[in-house]
């Protein structure tokens, strides 16, 4: 079964330190696989497509890596800020689907001032 | 449009009634899909569209649950009979491409329905 785990559920810390969030999902046959960002009650916002080809792709203070033989995703946050505070989804697209994502239960994060 | 658009924002309905909850997709987007994401939880796989063509329903909960896309743009999602557990948030989201070959996915705010 294709399935996205992240971990931790949720996360604190204090503004300015580097984070790590991890995604891990079974199946290596992935097509891509995309980070979100979810502020309550809104929707989701892309922050970062990885193809399986790629082993990392870089916005701003994000840095997403891929390493599709051991099924893991990490996103790194750099020098955090209170407003990065928010839902973080890891979602897989397989080669084996039509399309669709498969997410992970999210990691909530908050950034204390 | 600039974005994906859904509306209502928020609906909530008795027990039983039927909702019909819509979907603009952006401007051009071949693909079009539906999630369902319960409090606390991702959002999960309802269907999706290839243009006017739904590719894919098996992730639909019941058969109360009929998405449409007649042509090929605006898509509507309708629950039947509407029930306590249908309450959650849901999700349309689209991407420029065909199947596996797309792009990224842009979602809409989502429409968060409550059923009383």
């Amino acid at each position: 079964k294709q399935e996205v785990t992240q971990i931790p559920a949720a996360l604190s810390v204090p503004e300015g330190e580097n984070l790590v969030l991890n995604c891990s999902f079974t199946d290596s046959a992935i097509y891509n696989l995309q980070w979100f960002r979810q502020d309550p009650g809104k929707g989701l916002t892309s922050l970062l497509l990885i193809q399986s080809s790629q082993r990392e792709q870089t916005s701003g203070r994000l840095n997403a890596s891929l390493d599709k033989s051991s099924g893991r995703s990490t996103l790194y946050i750099a020098a955090s800020q209170p407003g990065d505070s928010a839902t973080y989804l890891c979602a897989v697209r397989w080669l084996s689907n039509t399309g669709k994502l498969i997410f992970g239960q999210g990691t909530t994060l908050q950034v204390k001032p | 449009g600039a974005g994906v658009s859904q509306s209502p924002r928020y609906k909530v309905a008795k027990r039983g009634q039927d909702v019909a909850l819509r979907c603009d997709p952006i401007s051009g987007h071949v693909s079009l899909f539906w999630y369902q994401q319960a409090l606390g939880q991702g959002p999960e796989f309802l269907t999706y569209f290839q243009n006017e063509a739904q590719l894919d329903k098996s992730g639909l909960p019941s058969d109360r649950f009929f998405a449409e896309r007649p042509e090929g743009s605006v898509s509507t999602l309708k629950i039947q009979r509407t029930q306590q557990e249908d309450s959650a948030v849901y999700l349309c989201a689209s991407s420029l491409g065909q199947g596996v070959g797309d792009t990224e996915a842009f979602f809409g705010q989502g429409t968060r329905l409550t059923v009383v």
